[in-house]
């Protein structure tokens, strides 16, 4: 367990479907990300939220909605997704100075 | 765009030491280099960070050439479980912006 929880850990949805993924830090981080890996991909940055508010969107379909409430919550809200969408979406989070990432274990998704 | 270089893939046996390669030729001077893995399916895990100096900590030790321009991660034991994608990755400290990671160096840990 390394602190930050990722839920669920599996999700299986439909196109037309709309579901939220959940990511929970008590680690005392004033920053949280949103990563998607697909397979036999790098790492795609998606999402970072600092000290609650979104600091970078990188050019991310809107058909993914990210909310962070407070600095121990992350959400991302999906819908209508493709296909092509189906990956490992990690959570993590950091807190200055140092900013080491600590990642939660991640959603595996697939959309059918 | 990841600021670094690393080989695709490396095997190592048993036992041995793994001394994993980075380059990082444009680093900037307030940039740090960080070490990450992931074992497969699971999130990335911290190994270990520097500035300039070499470091070491009960996972690996980090040396970092004089001109910051390569560094080498050690595993000074691979064990099987050492298996994994090793990303290296250059950041300010300071900047949450900044955690991208490239396409990272397999290694295979061999009985």
């Amino acid at each position: 367990e390394t602190g930050v929880t990722q839920t669920p850990r599996h999700l299986v949805m439909g196109m037309t479907n709309k579901k939220s993924l959940k990511c929970e830090q008590h680690l005392g981080h004033n920053a949280m990300y949103w990563y998607k890996q697909s397979a036999k991909k790098p790492l795609e940055l998606m999402f970072v939220y600092s000290l609650e508010e979104r600091v970078e969107n990188n050019s991310v379909p809107s058909r993914f909605s990210p909310e962070c409430p407070n600095s121990s919550h992350l959400f991302l809200h999906l819908h209508t997704l493709q296909p092509e969408d189906s990956a490992l979406y990690l959570c993590a989070s950091s807190q200055d100075p140092a900013g080491v990432g600590t990642f939660g274990s991640g959603t595996r998704l697939t959309v059918v | 765009d990841a600021k670094t270089t690393q080989p695709t893939s490396m095997d190592c046996a048993e036992g041995r030491a793994a001394n994993l390669p980075c380059n990082h030729s444009t680093i900037s001077g307030n940039e740090y280099v960080y070490w990450y893995r992931q074992i497969h399916s699971q999130g990335p895990q911290y190994i270990i960070h520097g500035l300039k100096n070499n470091e070491t900590n009960e996972m690996a030790s980090l040396i970092i050439t004089e001109d910051r321009k390569s560094s080498t991660l050690i595993l000074p034991h691979a064990t099987l479980r050492d298996t994994a994608v090793y990303y290296c990755i250059v950041r300010v400290a300071y900047n949450n912006n900044d955690m991208r990671f490239g396409a990272g160096t397999r290694l295979t840990v061999k009985p």
